[in-house]
């Protein structure tokens, strides 16, 4: 079956604006994540969805971040007056329930410039 | 605190030999563990999981982990490696009941020589 998707692949901005990037979990998988890849502080949670609720944001790094998830599925995240710092690959991922495997996308890689 | 420790940054074999990536955890619970692979531009591949019972798993690709208690430990092994297993290695351990996290190690890049 189809994995999960995201979108952009590839997303080049200037400083100071915002981005919205797109997950599509894998069909039927209630839990959904999000973490970001960066060279300095490798794989870090960002925040975990449970069917259209976040219990855990504890990772998000500033005010200028937030997610939503709505049908259970497709999920945003969005990123406000972005900046250098924010230059990262953020990944998706998501599992059949909260303790179960996580299955990850592609990443969308953003380039803020 | 919850971590996980990947003492190898780099590791350079030659196609053919066995490879061990080495992974050492901290986890208050019982943890689940997970080796991931990611190649490069790509996203995370699940190699295995171990959540509970047999102490020796198999994954992927001909890939195997076990997991020692005694030495909180949860090294990956491939008895003969190929050129296309050159990529980054990630364990993981998590996610508890009440939040979805995982907990990533810093990575291994393994070199594969011809």
């Amino acid at each position: 079956g189809a994995g999960v998707s995201q979108s952009p692949s590839n997303k080049v901005t200037e400083k100071g604006k915002d981005v919205e990037l797109r997950c599509d979990p894998i069909s039927g998988h209630t839990a959904l994540y999000w973490y970001r890849q960066s060279l300095g502080q490798g794989l870090e949670f960002l925040i975990y969805f449970q069917g259209n609720s976040a219990p855990d944001k504890s990772g998000l790094p500033s005010d200028r971040f937030s997610a939503e998830r709505t049908g259970g599925s497709v999920s945003t995240l969005t990123i406000q007056r972005t900046q250098q710092e924010d230059s990262a690959v953020y990944l998706c991922a998501s599992s059949l329930k909260s303790t179960y495997e996580q299955y990850f996308g592609p990443g969308t890689r953003l380039t803020v410039t | 605190a919850q971590s996980v420790t990947q003492p190898d940054i780099h590791i350079t074999v030659s196609e053919g030999a066995s490879l061990e990536l080495r992974c050492n955890y901290s986890y208050g619970a019982t943890p689940y563990l997970f080796w991931y692979v990611q190649s490069p531009g790509q996203g995370l591949q699940l190699l295995l999981k171990y959540f509970s019972g047999d102490t020796l798993v198999q994954g992927i690709k001909g890939f195997e982990a076990e997991f020692k208690r005694s030495q909180s430990s949860f090294n990956l092994r491939k008895p003969s490696v190929h050129w296309s297993d050159a990529a980054e290695y990630f364990c993981a351990v998590g996610p508890s009941s009440n939040t979805g996290k995982l907990i990533f190690g810093q990575g291994t890049t393994l070199q594969v020589k011809p």
